[in-house]
């Protein structure tokens, strides 16, 4: 099972709102990333957790809150975001964090009005 | 640090026929080189990976070539499907956590 799943699939939400995205992977995986993708583009990298320790935060506004409860679980907590913030935003994992497949979820498509 | 260039961005071609999109990348200690697969509306799907050990790797009509000389690698599709139609794209791996994405290439399948 190489699979990623991230709910919900759609988010609209305003920009006082408090929303989370949420990431599940049952591989065994100890890696875990938070990717945002605008249309066109290739993902960017926000986020990575290993071993669930946040490694990584690549400059991203405090707006974007990362939370790994446990091996298995990512959440994303969004907070007072802009409507430039609208995105799809995707999890992926992978056995550890280098130079390794990363598998990758559907992504939650994200729209701020 | 790593960069990735993808060419072309856009590439049709006949169903049935080859597809070829190929990526340059600048550091010579990348050393892990993955192929994504991206439809409409979902997330990337990895389809191939390569090496730096190995010069070329198959399976079933998708096959990746690296020349570690050159830095560059290529992703090759035979008979291809209207299933093959998305947007691909190519990444390289400097020995960390980071993947360097290429730009994409829009594979588009005529029937």
């Amino acid at each position: 099972d190489t699979e990623v799943t991230q709910t919900p699939k759609h988010l609209v939400m305003g920009m006082t709102n408090k929303k989370s995205l949420k990431c599940e992977q049952h591989m065994g995986h100890r890696a875990m990333y938070w990717y945002k993708q605008k249309a066109k583009k290739p993902p960017e990298l926000m986020f990575v957790y290993s071993y669930e320790k946040l490694s990584i935060n690549e400059s991203v506004p405090s707006r974007f809150s990362p939370e790994c409860p446990n091996s298995s679980l990512l959440n994303l907590h969004l907070h007072a975001l802009q409507p430039e913030d609208s995105a799809l935003y995707l999890c992926a994992s992978s056995t550890r964090t280098e130079n390794t497949e990363a598998f990758f979820g559907q992504g939650t498509r994200l729209t701020v009005v | 640090g790593e960069n990735v260039e993808q060419h072309p961005s856009t590439l049709s071609v006949q169903e049935g026929d080859s597809a070829v999109i190929k990526c340059t990348y600048s550091d010579s200690a990348s050393n892990y080189f993955p192929w994504y697969k991206q439809e409409l509306g979902k997330g990337p799907q990895l389809i191939i990976d390569i090496r730096s050990n190995v010069g070329e790797k198959k399976d079933q009509r998708i096959a990746v070539t690296l020349n570690k000389t050159a830095k560059h690698f290529s992703l090759h599709i035979t008979e291809t499907q209207p299933e093959d139609s998305a947007v691909y794209f190519c990444a390289a791996t400097p020995g960390n956590y980071q993947l360097i994405w290429g730009a994409g290439t829009k594979l588009i399948i005529k029937p």
